[in-house]
């Protein structure tokens, strides 16, 4: 089993949809949680951590479910610049980032 | 933000040759950065974590003798590629670590390379 694992891609939604992301990890112990953008084979860009308590930026929503090693991400209203991969990112204790295989989100006209 | 700079951005080569990549922080200091290999469609895979003033610690699977890291200064440090092989054509990122605070990662913009 993968340390990380997210929902396999790609997602095709219409402009101005809520879509939704999975992620689930398989450490217990780790401590931090972070949602990545990728555009294009860049560098990835840290979009937002996850808190325990849930935490939301904008159109963005980050959920953290401990007991069942899951993390979401929620993005409302879509729009064409969402249009990237999402990456999944769990850190252990040794600061280490463990990262999902990532989900590619297209958003359509 | 803090910035972490990475040179050469793309990079073609010949087979057998070795290439040198370079990570740079360019407004803080890190004691610690990480290598990172990313093949089509997969997740970044961790390689090495570069510690300055002393070795690497290499992931399982990773071959130490053909992907040399060195940390000589707080600010920089360089990935070696020797003898590059046509499997070796990836994309390699590194980050940086802020020394402070929460240990915020910091990732460079990635270096591209192609080995015909």
């Amino acid at each position: 089993r993968k340390e990380v694992e997210q929902d396999p891609g790609p997602f095709n939604v219409p402009e101005g949809a809520t879509v939704a992301f999975n992620c689930t990890y398989s450490n217990s112990a780790s401590q931090s949680f972070f949602w990545y953008r990728q555009d294009c084979r860049k560098e990835p860009k840290l979009l937002m951590s996850v808190y325990s308590s849930g935490n939301e930026d904008g159109r963005f929503t980050a959920q953290l479910n401990r007991a069942s090693q899951y993390i979401s991400l929620l993005i409302r209203d879509s729009k064409l610049s969402d249009s990237a991969t999402y990456l999944c990112v769990v850190r252990n204790s040794n600061y280490q980032l463990i990262w999902g295989a990532g989900t590619k989100l297209i958003i359509k006209p | 933000g803090a910035v972490v700079s990475q040179h050469p951005s793309r990079v073609i080569c010949k087979s057998g040759t070795s290439v040198k990549i370079e990570c740079r922080s360019l407004d803080f200091q890190a004691t610690t950065m990480f290598w990172y290999r990313q093949f089509p469609k997969k997740s970044l895979m961790l390689m090495a974590t570069s510690n300055e003033g002393s070795k690497a610690t290499y992931e399982q699977g990773v071959e130490k003798d053909k992907f040399l890291i060195n940390h000589a200064s707080l600010t920089l440090s360089t990935l070696t590629v020797t003898s590059a092989h046509p499997e070796d054509s990836s994309f390699y990122i590194c980050s940086a670590r802020v020394p402070s605070g929460t240990g915020e990662l910091f990732f460079g913009e990635g270096s591209r390379l192609t080995v015909l």
